[in-house]
């Protein structure tokens, strides 16, 4: 079975400070990898997404993540946060051939003004 | 496209009370499934089905059912609610065609079972 760990329970930062989230997945073949946010009071929204090819991925709202295959590492990083970051962020994965998602825990990401 | 759209948002029940929680979604998707997010636990998979009439296990089935009779529909129903059952649901959907697709969550059902 697929698993996801994250790192981190609670982040908490200044604005325009670097962001790193870990997350690492245990899976026995090729993977579909994805992280989700959570604004406060909103439902998961994708960030990015990646399924194969250019092993560092872009998302929105400047945020990129880097697909280790042999570190099973698919950390989300973004250079400068704003306030507006503020919110859970999932990772998640699935197999390439399998509809189900497995979510990590999820981190919480506290941005101060 | 209203996407994905759940009812109600929130609810509270008694111990022992049955109800039904609503998912629909209007982007033809194959692909539905219900997650339940628990603080600390992320989301994880209750049931989840790959089109009318075919539905499976996720990893938390126990006390709840589901049934796809449309592509657009996918209740979850509890059966014997219990406290343990408190949680805040999300649907979700994707397309069949590419299971590389994005699944769309909906806003989710905060319940509270007394």
């Amino acid at each position: 079975a697929q698993s996801v760990s994250q790192h981190n329970h609670h982040v908490i930062l200044s604005e325009a400070a670097s962001l790193e989230l870990g997350c690492n997945y245990s899976y026995g073949g090729t993977v579909n990898l994805f992280w989700y946010v959570q604004y406060p009071g909103q439902h998961l929204q994708l960030l990015l997404k990646y399924f194969s090819g250019d092993p560092l991925v872009k998302g929105i709202k400047g945020f990129e993540a880097e697909f280790i295959k042999s570190k099973f590492s698919f950390n989300l990083r973004k250079p400068s946060v704003q306030w507006s970051d503020t919110a859970e962020y999932f990772c998640a994965v699935n197999g390439r051939n399998d509809y189900k998602l497995s979510f990590g825990a999820g981190t919480t990401v506290t941005v101060r003004a | 496209n209203a996407g994905v759209t759940q009812t109600p948002k929130f609810q509270v029940l008694k111990t022992g009370q049955s109800m039904t929680l609503q998912c629909a979604q209007d982007m033809n998707h194959e692909y539905m499934s219900w997650y339940r997010q628990d603080p600390g636990m992320g989301l994880r998979l209750i049931h989840y089905s790959v089109g009318a009439g075919i539905t499976d296990q996720g990893e938390v089935p126990n006390g709840y059912n589901v049934s796809r009779s449309t592509t657009e529909d996918f209740p979850l129903r509890l059966l014997s609610a219990a406290p343990s059952q408190t949680s805040v649901y999300f649907c979700a959907s994707s397309s069949h065609d590419r299971l590389q697709e994005t699944q769309y969550f909906g806003p989710g059902t905060r319940l509270l079972v007394l």
